[in-house]
Order: structure tokens, then C-alpha cells, then sequence
């Protein structure tokens, strides 16, 4: 979408190894997220961050780790990348308060 | 914790009939509300949202939704369908007044139209 871009959009990777999506935004927004969408589970929170270098946990966090460092860049790295970390993982960012998101199109991850 | 529910995982329309895609919250205090869709391999779109005003909100597509505050509901709705809005639609909160924190999601409603 317009002002959020991921990368990569598709990787396939072996399990055990480190993984880092990327997520950009040129909308100077403050907030950003990771998800991941799964069949049967909708989306689910994995980290958030309200500023650069502020990060907090999701839902479902164990496993992944997250790094802010400017404002229009947010990485979600998989440690080591396990199977049932074969998901299709979205980036959205947020201007705040009464904003939804604006989403990215979309990482396809898979872990072999 | 506040929670979202859309009522039918899959929604089946013919083509120039009603939709209704279902979504209710559990808050005591009315949140922000969305509603997404998603097309094949693609990521989410906003399709309309309620924050303040008026409690019937349009969106695109010819989509819109009305908060009901007494039902705690944000249905969607369509008056007729067409084979382009086939796609998975989400409901979606986020509490007034704190403005960084996560949407919090239903779990999809996926909408086929067949002609």
C-alpha cells in the first residue's frame, strides 16, 4: 500500500536459521505492528512500537524479536526460524487514536 | 479484556443480494470501530470506521455499518452484492483514548458471491 512497503515478500527458509522481515513507511507515523495471519486464528499481535527504540510484547511474541532504530523502519527477526513459524506475517503502522491502519501487502514466510 | 466476535466464519450470498456481515464487541465503554477486507494474497483494507457522529458510517464499495450501542454491534452491510466483493472481511476495536494501542481483531468472515 501507499507509504508501507515489506520485504521480502516471499521467503522460504530452513528451520534453525535467523530470519528479518522488513517493514517501511514513509508516513512518518508513530506507531507500527506486526502481525501474523494464520487459517482458523485471523490476525495476531506479535510486537508493537510506539516510538523509535519503544517496543512491547503481542500476544504471541515467543520466538520473535523486534528493532526500532528510526521511525520509518520497524525489522521483526525470528531467532530461529521453527516450523510452525510458517505464517504469512503484515506490517501496519498507525497515525493513533481514532486511526485503524494502514497495512502493508504482506510477507509470505515459510520454514522448511 | 475487550474482545471481538464476527458471527459466521463464511458468509455465502447470490449476486444482487443483501450482504450482512456480522460483528459484535465486549466493552463497557464503546470502542473505535473498523471493518477491513482482504482480497486474495493481498493485504488489508480499511472499508469504513466509527469514531464519533453519526452511528451509520459509508464506506467503500457501497459498504456500510451502524453502531448499535444497546447491542454492542457493528454490522456490515451491502444492499447488493456483487462477484468483486468475494474477499474475507475483519472486524476490528481499539479503545477510545489510548491512542498506540493494537487493534484488536475478529476473527474473519469470509464472503463468497456466486452468480
Amino acid at each position: 500500500d501507499a507509504g508501507i512497503t515489506q520485504s521480502p515478500r516471499h521467503k522460504v527458509t530452513e528451520t534453525g536459521t535467523p530470519v528479518t522481515l522488513r517493514c517501511h513507511q514513509t508516513e512518518n507515523h508513530r506507531y507500527m505492528y506486526w502481525y501474523r495471519q494464520d487459517p482458523g486464528h485471523g490476525l495476531r499481535l506479535i510486537h508493537y512500537s510506539y516510538g523509535v527504540k519503544d517496543t512491547d510484547k503481542g500476544e504471541v511474541s515467543d520466538g520473535y524479536s523486534v528493532s526500532r532504530s528510526k521511525t520509518e523502519d520497524f525489522l521483526l527477526t525470528l531467532e530461529s526460524a521453527t516450523s510452525s513459524q510458517t505464517s504469512v506475517y503484515f506490517c501496519a503502522i498507525s497515525g493513533g487514536q481514532g486511526d485503524g491502519y494502514t497495512f502493508g501487502s504482506g510477507t509470505r514466510l515459510t520454514v522448511v | 479484556a475487550q474482545s471481538v466476535t464476527q458471527l459466521g466464519s463464511h458468509v455465502s450470498v447470490s449476486e444482487g443480494a443483501l450482504v450482512l456481515l456480522r460483528c459484535n464487541y465486549s466493552s463497557s465503554v464503546p470502542p473505535y470501530l473498523f471493518w477491513y477486507v482482504q482480497y486474495p494474497n493481498q493485504g488489508l483494507q480499511l472499508l469504513l470506521k466509527y469514531t464519533t457522529g453519526a452511528t451509520l458510517v459509508k464506506g467503500i464499495n457501497g459498504f456500510e455499518a451502524e453502531f448499535k450501542k444497546s447491542e454492542t454491534s457493528f454490522h456490515l452491510t451491502k444492499p447488493s452484492a456483487h462477484m468483486s466483493d468475494a474477499a474475507e472481511y475483519f472486524c476490528a476495536v481499539r479503545p477510545v483514548n489510548q491512542a498506540g494501542t493494537a487493534l484488536i481483531f475478529g476473527k474473519g468472515t469470509t464472503l463468497s458471491v456466486s452468480s
